[in-house]
């Protein structure tokens, strides 16, 4: 069975500083990699995507993440946030299980970003 | 672009009333799948279909019911209405079951008293 653990489930953070945001997956197959984000009252839009290749893989808004195997990690990164990133940020992975794919999310980590 | 609709978005029912969620999309995805959202607990897969005629279960499939008569169509249907299953609820397609990423509606909050 697949699970997505996000380590942090509040952030919070000055404007313009660095962030990371943690998850970690389990899973038996092989999987795809995804962040999505969350805006108050609205649905999750894809933040971006780790399907194969490079493990760097950089997204919309200067998010970047960075897959890594060995650790089972994939963790997003900006190197200065702004206000209009406050939001929740999800995690997921999917694998085959069954024939069919789905895709598991984790818990979810608030960033708030401060001025 | 419409791109996936939910209806209502919000909704209050008493215990052990009846509802459906609709959700309807334009993309011609194969892959649907109804979600929930509740604080601290991320998203949870409750059904989820690969192509008219075919569904399936997630992690959290009691209480509700799918059905999938057409592409565009995957209505969530609650047959008796617990407190329990007071969350927001969503609904997300794909366009390729193999790859994962969705495109998700509003959001559907739901209330039981």
């Amino acid at each position: 069975a697949q699970s997505v653990t996000q380590l942090d489930s509040q952030v919070p953070v000055f404007e313009e500083a660095p962030v990371e945001l943690r998850c970690n997956y389990s899973s038996s197959v092989s999987v795809y990699l995804f962040w999505y984000v969350q805006y108050p009252n609205q649905g999750l839009q894809l933040l971006l995507k780790y399907l194969s290749g490079s493990t760097l893989v950089k997204g919309i808004n200067g998010f970047e993440a960075e897959f890594n195997k060995s650790q089972t990690s994939f963790h997003l990164r900006k190197p200065s946030v702004h206000i209009s990133d406050t939001a929740e940020y999800f995690c997921a992975v999917s694998g085959i299980s069954g024939g069919y794919n789905k895709l598991i999310f984790g818990a979810g980590t608030r960033l708030a970003v401060h001025p | 672009n419409a791109g996936v609709t939910q209806t209502p978005k919000f909704q209050v029912l008493k215990t052990g009333q009846s509802m459906t969620l609709q959700c309807a999309q334009d993309m011609n995805h194969e892959y649907m799948s109804w979600y929930r959202q509740d604080p601290g607990m991320g998203l949870r897969l409750i059904h989820y279909s690969v192509g008219a005629g075919i569904t399936d279960q997630g992690e959290v499939p009691n209480g509700y019911n799918v059905s999938r008569s057409t592409t565009e169509d995957f209505p969530l249907r609650l047959l008796s209405a617990a407190p329990s299953q007071t969350s927001v609820y969503f609904c997300a397609s794909s366009y390729d079951r193999d790859v994962g990423e969705l495109f998700f509606g509003e959001g559907s909050r739901l209330t039981v008293l």
